[in-house]
């Protein structure tokens, strides 16, 4: 059964700062996805990465991916108040169709 | 832009009353998902569909049934509401074929008194 395992859970953080969140899985997958959640809002896709060493980036955020370790993760540089928001890592495992299960999400909040 | 609609936003019921709760897409996307957000826990799965009148059990099904008789749509109904499935419920589509990402819904929040 695929877990996925995101932290910190909860994350404050002072506007100017760099910082890392984690996502660790535990079957073989090369397919994993980052989404950010606004309070009340849905979820919207921040990234998509599909291969062992991909990297995106997307102004302060970058995500990159790891399939040996199994690991994820997305770096938030010199962080502003605006990136506040609930971020979650999701995988597709190699097999069990395109089911995604997803991490219990980082709520992030970024002090002015 | 890919648009998933669902049909509430905000939904009371009773125990033991069957809730439909329904889902459009409008991308032509072949596969539909249902999961539901709970404090601390994430995105559950509860069911999911690659194509029309399939479906596969997600993570949690128990409790609940889906329908997809159009590709557009697909319907969650919890056949016997519980308290315990007080939460929101976001639906989501994708292409086929994996390797992209999911469009999600703006939820339902259901509330079993």
């Amino acid at each position: 059964e695929l877990k996925v395992e995101q932290n910190p859970l909860f994350l404050s953080m002072q506007e100017g700062k760099n910082y890392t969140i984690y996502c660790n899985y535990s079957t073989t997958s090369d397919r994993l996805y980052w989404y950010r959640q606004d309070p009340g809002k849905s979820l919207e896709s921040l990234f998509v990465l599909l291969s062992n060493g991909a990297v995106k980036q997307e102004g302060r955020l970058m995500a990159s991916l790891d399939t040996k370790a199994r690991l994820s993760t997305l770096h938030i540089t010199a962080a502003v108040h605006d990136l506040s928001a609930t971020y979650f890592c999701a995988v597709e495992p190699e097999t069990g169709g395109f089911k995604t299960i997803f991490g219990a999400g980082t709520r992030l909040f970024v002090k002015a | 832009d890919v648009k998933v609609t669902q049909s509430s936003r905000y939904l009371v019921k009773r125990t033991g009353e069957k809730v439909f709760l329904e889902c459009v897409q409008d991308m032509d996307h072949e596969n539909m998902f249902w999961y539901r957000q709970d404090p601390g826990l994430g995105l559950r799965l509860i069911y999911f569909s690659y194509d029309v009148k399939m479906k596969e059990k997600g993570d949690i099904p128990e409790g609940y049934s889906v329908s997809r008789e159009k590709k557009e749509r697909f319907s969650l109904i919890l056949e016997s509401a519980s308290t315990n499935q007080t939460s929101m419920y976001l639906c989501a589509s994708s292409e086929g074929g994996g390797n992209s990402p999911l469009h999600f819904g703006n939820g339902t929040r259901l509330t079993v008194t």
